[in-house]
């Protein structure tokens, strides 16, 4: 069975400033792998997903991913955040959509 | 709204009381999730449901907690004699059929059950 770790369970950065949030997964079998973001009080809603073809992700509000077969990761970026951007986000993998698994999350804060 | 649709968004029961939390999946689509968010934890996979067949409830626990998606309606989580343990929020998502599915997930906002 897969499974997703997301390292950082709190980021905390500054407005404009660049951001890393980082997801790795084990598999062995290959996988689809996704992003999403979850305001307060609200649902998920996805980011971006990688199913196949290039590696560079482009998803929306500014956010890319990169995935990395080597090195087994998915990790989130963007180059300058906002204040709306503080939310959760969740990395997910799965292989056959009937087993989504979830990272832990990773709560983004953007401060002024 | 095409969205998923979750009801009650706030439920609020007394220890031992029953809950019931509904989700309509967007138009076309017939597989459901349900997933389990405790505070600061990720989400957990609960059950996997098709219409009238729960596919894996792998992550269902053994007691109290059933789940039904019926021919006609919305699908159902269903928790009996409630505990404070099940304050949590419960996301339903659901996906197209998998022939020709990317994958993703389509998320509701949640249903919040606390106990009191």
């Amino acid at each position: 069975a897969q499974s997703v770790t997301q390292l950082d369970s709190q980021v905390p950065v500054f407005e404009e400033a660049p951001v890393e949030l980082r997801c790795n997964y084990s598999s062995s079998v290959s996988v689809y792998l996704f992003w999403y973001v979850q305001y307060p009080n609200q649902g998920l809603q996805l980011l971006l997903k990688y199913l196949s073809g290039s590696t560079l992700v482009k998803g929306i509000n500014g956010f890319e991913a990169e995935f990395n077969k080597s090195q087994t990761s998915f990790h989130l970026r963007k180059p300058s955040v906002h204040i709306s951007d503080t939310a959760e986000y969740f990395c997910a993998v799965t292989h056959n959509n009937n087993d989504m698994r979830f990272g832990a999350g990773t709560r983004l804060t953007v401060k002024p | 709204n095409a969205g998923v649709m979750q009801n009650p968004r706030h439920l609020v029961r007394r220890r031992g009381q029953e809950a019931r939390l509904r989700c309509s999946p967007m138009k076309g689509h017939s597989h459901v999730y349900w997933y389990r968010q405790l505070p600061e934890e990720g989400l957990k996979f609960m059950v996997y449901l098709q219409k009238e067949n729960i596919i894996d409830e792998s992550g269902m626990p053994k007691e109290r907690f059933s789940a039904e998606f019926p021919k006609e309606g919305p699908s159902i989580l269903r928790i009996q004699q409630v505990v404070r343990g099940d304050s949590a929020a419960y996301f339903c998502a659901s996906s197209p059929r998998l022939t020709g599915s990317t994958g993703e997930l389509f998320f509701g906002e949640g249903s919040r059950l606390t106990v009191l």
